[in-house]
Parts: C-alpha cells; sequence; structure tokens
C-alpha cells in the first residue's frame, strides 16, 4: 500500500521560503509515476501547485510558478516543494499525492498546515 | 489557468440521488477524458472516486458514477446516505500548458 507524508515547519515567516518533504513508502519513486503537490488554504477549495516525474521533469501551476520549486529524491524515496517569498495568502494544508499522468491524484498525505505569520 | 466550474452546494434526502455538475473548456474537460472526482471529509484528506470520468477504484461504492457532454462532467450519487455528506470536488488534465486543474468544490448536504 502506498503511503505518503508530509513534513516541514508550520510557521512561516512573510518573504521567507516555505519547504515541505514528502516521504514515500510502499512504492519506490523511481519505478515511476508522477508525485504532486496540492493545497487547500482555511475553509476554500483545492489548489493544485505542481506535479514532478521520477526523473526529474516538472509541471508547475502558472499563478506559483515564479516561486515554486519541487524536487526529488530518489536514494531517499521523497520529494519536496519549495514556495519563495510566502505571504499570508500561502497559508494552507499542503498535500503531497502520488499523480498518475501528473494530473490524477490517487494516493494522498495527511496534509499538514502552514501558517504564514510573523 | 480557472478553475473548473462547480455549484457551491446541493442537497438530498437519504435514499435519492443527486447529481454534481463540472463546467470546463474545451482545454480541460471537454478536449480529455480525464475527470476526476474527489470526496473530502472535514478535517480529512480527499479521497478519489471516479476518475477517467466514469471509472470507480477498487473499493468505491457502485452508487457514485461519472459522465461527461461536451464540457461538463458530472457526478452522480445514487440512493444517499449519511456518510456521503462531504465536499466534492472535480479536476481534469488540461492542456495549457500545466497538467492539472481543480473545480471550485461542492458541498452536498444529506438532509
Amino acid at each position: 500500500q502506498v503511503q505518503l507524508q508530509e513534513s516541514g515547519p508550520g510557521l512561516v515567516k512573510p518573504s521567507e521560503t516555505l519547504s515541505l518533504t514528502c516521504a514515500v513508502s510502499g512504492y519506490s519513486i523511481s519505478s515511476g509515476y508522477y508525485w504532486g503537490w496540492i493545497r487547500q488554504p482555511p475553509g476554500k477549495g483545492l489548489e493544485w501547485i505542481g506535479s514532478i516525474y521520477h526523473s526529474g521533469s516538472t509541471y508547475y501551476n502558472p499563478s506559483l510558478k515564479s516561486r515554486v520549486t519541487i524536487s526529488v529524491d530518489t536514494s531517499k524515496n521523497q520529494f519536496s516543494l519549495k514556495l519563495s517569498s510566502v505571504t499570508a495568502a500561502d497559508t494552507a494544508v499542503y498535500y503531497c499525492a502520488r499523480a498518475q499522468g501528473g494530473y490524477l491524484f490517487d494516493y494522498w498525505g495527511q496534509g499538514t498546515l502552514v501558517t504564514v505569520s510573523s | 489557468q480557472s478553475a473548473l466550474t462547480q455549484p457551491a452546494s446541493v442537497s438530498g434526502s437519504p435514499g435519492q440521488s443527486i447529481t454534481i455538475s463540472c463546467t470546463g473548456t474545451s482545454s480541460d474537460v471537454g478536449g480529455y477524458n480525464y475527470v476526476s472526482w474527489y470526496q473530502q471529509h472535514p478535517g480529512k484528506a480527499p479521497k478519489l472516486m471516479i476518475y477517467d470520468v466514469s471509472n470507480r477504484p477498487s473499493g468505491v461504492s457502485n452508487r457514485f458514477s461519472g459522465s461527461k457532454s461536451g464540457n461538463t462532467a458530472s457526478l452522480t450519487i445514487s440512493g444517499l446516505q449519511a456518510e456521503d455528506e462531504a465536499d466534492y470536488y472535480c479536476s481534469s488534465y488540461t492542456s495549457s500548458s500545466t497538467l492539472a486543474v481543480f473545480g471550485g468544490g461542492t458541498k452536498l448536504t444529506v438532509l
């Protein structure tokens, strides 16, 4: 059974960089598939942030593209998200997920709340 | 990249059927059979309920079904149960230089 677990700071200061990691178990990232990040501001809907192929190819939401970097570490079987120059609008629950074809999210992590505040 | 359009809320009584619509464009919903639906209970991660317009993952009740006509996809839940009360999101592959777009979500209330 594929399992994903997000980790990272729950509080980030405005203008700093948000960094999260998603550890994958039950499946080797290097075997294939895309892996993605999705976020959900409190009380609002889901927003796709981006997806990365196991080889490192990336696709990003155009509205976030200038601030987002997604990377993969196959040796640790994990992938990561960096979002720079954060503001209060970036406060959200951040989910990682396996993304078939980059767009179909079949396994999800439990999510982690990141608050942007000084 | 515009979000797909869903009604904010729908409701139904136990045993009834409801349908949630998801409207996009020819660059996403209308152009590909790659629409998926997710169920989200409060405080929980979303769960995949339908993929590729009308396919159910293993373990998902056959009370859930999906369809598409033109630029609009639909999720139908038959024989409504109290446990179906949740938020539902559609999503689609998109060709507009990205991969995925979500709908704004629909809150289902079981009366």
